[in-house]
């Protein structure tokens, strides 16, 4: 079964900094998707960026981009020049049609931004 | 982008009392729409996978006669915790995904709702 795991419970930035939030996955699939989403304290789940593992490409959305190494089944995301509104939980997810369609979450990071 | 619109937001009930919460896709077809629970300071639970005109699928250890799903329509599912206890009360989140690519494989979610039973 596919699973998803994220290793940091809890980070912490310095307002303008960059960090950087792990997340690992086992999987015997070839083709699938990975998702990095956002839920702030209003709960609200936010789409942040997305990787077709068919793309070798890294994919990158404004301050966010991911490292995505397939055969290492490694997926982090780094933010550059955090910012406050950056503050939230930050979830990792594995979806493939071989899975019902499903998403698989990791645990979550909270990521607090100081200023 | 696609939006997913879940009602309520917060409804309180009463013990052995039962509620719905809806959850719409408002732009698009969705073919498929998934249900959460979701305890504080932890990661979304998969309840049930509900499919337009079928039956919902649930996840183990999920009560299908406790939490009622139906998807009636390509831009409706619904919940209905039956004989609500104060341990139901949770967060509760729906989210669709759509026709192909219409949603571009992305899976879009509802706002959320807290349900408190007392």
């Amino acid at each position: 079964a596919q699973t998803v795991t994220q290793s940091q419970p809890e980070m912490s930035v310095q307002e303008a900094e960059t960090v950087t939030l792990s997340c690992t996955y086992d999987t015997s699939e070839n083709n699938y998707y990975l998702f990095w989403y956002k839920q702030p304290p209003s709960r609200q789940m936010i789409l942040v960026i997305r990787q077709e593992a068919y793309k070798q490409q890294n994919a990158t959305e404004n301050r966010f981009s991911v490292n995505f190494q397939k055969a290492a089944k490694s997926f982090s995301l780094k933010i550059s020049d955090s910012q406050l509104g950056d503050t939230a939980m930050y979830f990792c997810a594995f979806f493939s049609y071989n899975q019902g369609g499903k998403l698989i979450f990791g645990q979550g990071t909270e990521l607090s931004v100081k200023p | 982008g696609a939006v997913v619109s879940q009602h309520p937001s917060r409804v309180i009930c009463k013990s052995g009392t039962s509620v719905k919460i809806e959850c719409r896709s408002l732009d698009f077809q969705a073919t498929t729409m998934f249900w959460y629970r979701q305890f504080p300071k932890q990661s979304l639970m998969l309840m049930a996978t509900s499919n337009e005109g079928s039956k919902a699928t649930y996840e183990q250890g999920v009560e299908k006669d406790k939490f009622l799903i139906n998807h009636a329509s390509l831009t409706l599912s619904t919940l209905t915790v039956t004989s609500a206890h104060p341990e139901d009360s949770s967060f509760y989140i729906c989210s669709a995904r759509g026709l192909a690519d219409t949603a571009g494989n992305t899976i879009y979610f509802g706002e959320g709702s807290w349900l408190t039973v007392v």
